[in-house]
């Protein structure tokens, strides 16, 4: 199994510009999480998708945030347009339900750099 | 890494000795708990889960104990090795309203040669 990818693993952009971060969860799991990784703020969950439909997006910061989960294997998490705030690392996590645990399993993630 | 020791507890531990790391939850309904360990440029990866029923679990060279009393959580390493050098998380969830998991500031396990 390839586990959770992530694309791309870095993505240096200017203020303003548009940036889509790309995942691709494990096969046959039905939640995707998405998550924000800085040194100030330590891990934080921005949103998450059952079944691709979003349950809970009280962690996407503003409107500049958006995310899609247009089928089982693929989402994306974009920022339009971006701030320099934005920088962080960016997770992707998925898990299956219906197990004993509650075992997330992240991808390598995304480091963005906004200047 | 994505964690800098300036906003982390650091515990230091020399190789071989044991080493217990702490955390206090925060929400006294949480019933399920979860340890990840967070290699430097990867993503956190679960190392072992413990139910509010019980106060201990035990696992490969690892073990968790609960204390709910106090709204406590420790992961002991047993022997640390310097593969075990990372930063580790404690998490909380209440498995019967939703899954979303609570991540805990994280400490950072230093291994001394």
């Amino acid at each position: 199994d390839a586990g959770v990818i992530q694309s791309p693993r870095h993505e240096v952009t200017e203020m303003g510009q548009e940036v889509t971060l790309r995942c691709k969860p494990i096969s046959g799991h039905d939640y995707l999480f998405w998550y924000r990784q800085t040194m100030m703020r330590g891990l934080e969950l921005l949103i998450y998708f059952n079944n691709n439909v979003p349950i809970d997006d009280s962690g996407m910061p503003e409107d500049r945030f958006s995310a899609k989960m247009p089928n089982a294997s693929f989402s994306t998490l974009k920022i339009q347009p971006s701030e320099p705030r934005d920088s962080a690392v960016y997770f992707c996590a998925s898990s299956a339900s219906g197990g004993t645990t509650y075992e997330q399993y992240f991808g390598p993630g995304t480091r963005l750099t906004v200047t | 890494g994505e964690n800098v020791g300036l906003h982390l507890p650091t515990l230091s531990v020399q190789e071989g000795d044991n080493s217990i790391i702490n955390c206090a939850y925060s929400n006294s309904a949480s019933d399920y708990f979860i340890w990840y360990k967070q290699e430097s440029g990867k993503g956190p990866q679960f190392i072992i889960d413990i139910r509010s029923n019980m106060d201990k679990r035990q696992g490969q060279r690892v073990t968790v104990l609960l204390n709910k009393t106090v709204k406590h959580l420790s992961l002991q390493i047993a022997a640390t090795q310097p593969g075990d050098s990372a930063v580790y998380f404690c998490a909380e969830t209440y498995m019967n309203r939703d899954d979303k998991i609570i991540f805990g500031k994280g400490t950072r396990l230093h291994i001394l040669p």
